[in-house]
């Protein structure tokens, strides 16, 4: 099964400033089709997850232009620019590419 | 609208089976594909299996012996059935409609005696 390791475990942000978030895969997730199934989710208290990013880069409907996915292979990225107070709770990666389909361990973002 | 809600016992008891519904509206099951996702109380989120459009489906490696999931798609309705259910299976019960970025509300399944 794809590994994918999430960095940091928690973060504590001040608000407007950029909070980064790792995750990293035991397998390359690029399918064959060349598309790369890697999704981040955000779960905020209390709630269902919520989609953020798909195919690695594309904001889903609704998604302000302060989330930004990058990364190839193996080695994902996203960054939070100018944090929000909404933007507190657990952020997860998630790979669509290899089954069984995996989820990252998440991070907790907080605002100091 | 696009809408999922997961029903079922809220509790079960060690060793029984458990058994959900999600049923879902404004999108056919035909066309789409189910996932289940679990999340123990204050743990993180665990990709449980799914039932693709054309009915297949697939099962998390460690879960794939006690799992079967199953559609009624004139009821709009998806199941999961787990046996042999332990403590450690307790954690809200999430359906999804991965492709739509839509989740249900979740169901919590507490497996006690």
């Amino acid at each position: 099964d794809v590994v994918l390791t999430q960095t940091p475990v928690s973060l504590s942000v001040t608000l407007g400033d950029q909070a980064s978030i790792s995750c990293r895969s035991s397998q390359s997730l690029e399918y064959s089709d060349g598309y790369t199934y890697l999704e981040w989710y955000l779960q905020k208290p209390g709630q269902s997850p919520q989609l953020l990013i798909y195919e690695v880069s594309n904001r889903f409907s609704g998604v302000p232009d302060r989330f930004i996915g990058s990364g190839s292979g193996t080695d994902f990225t996203l960054k939070i620019s100018r944090v929000e107070p909404e933007d507190l709770g657990v952020y997860y990666c998630f790979q669509a590419t290899h089954d069984p389909l995996t989820f990252g361990s998440g991070t907790k973002l907080e605002i100091k | 609208q696009v809408q999922l809600k997961e029903s079922g016992p809220g509790l079960v008891q060690p060793s029984q089976t458990l058994s959900l519904t999600c049923t879902v509206s404004g999108f056919s099951l035909t066309s789409n594909s189910v996932h289940w996702v679990r999340q123990p109380p204050g743990k993180g989120l665990e990709w449980v299996g799914a039932i693709w459009s054309g009915g297949s489906t697939d099962y998390n490696s460690a879960l794939k012996s006690r799992l079967s999931i199953s559609r009624d798609t004139s009821k709009s309705q998806v199941f999961l059935k787990m046996n042999s259910l332990q403590t450690e299976d307790t954690a809200i019960y999430f359906c999804a409609l991965f492709n739509y970025g839509r989740w249900g509300q979740g169901t919590l399944v507490t497996v006690s005696s």
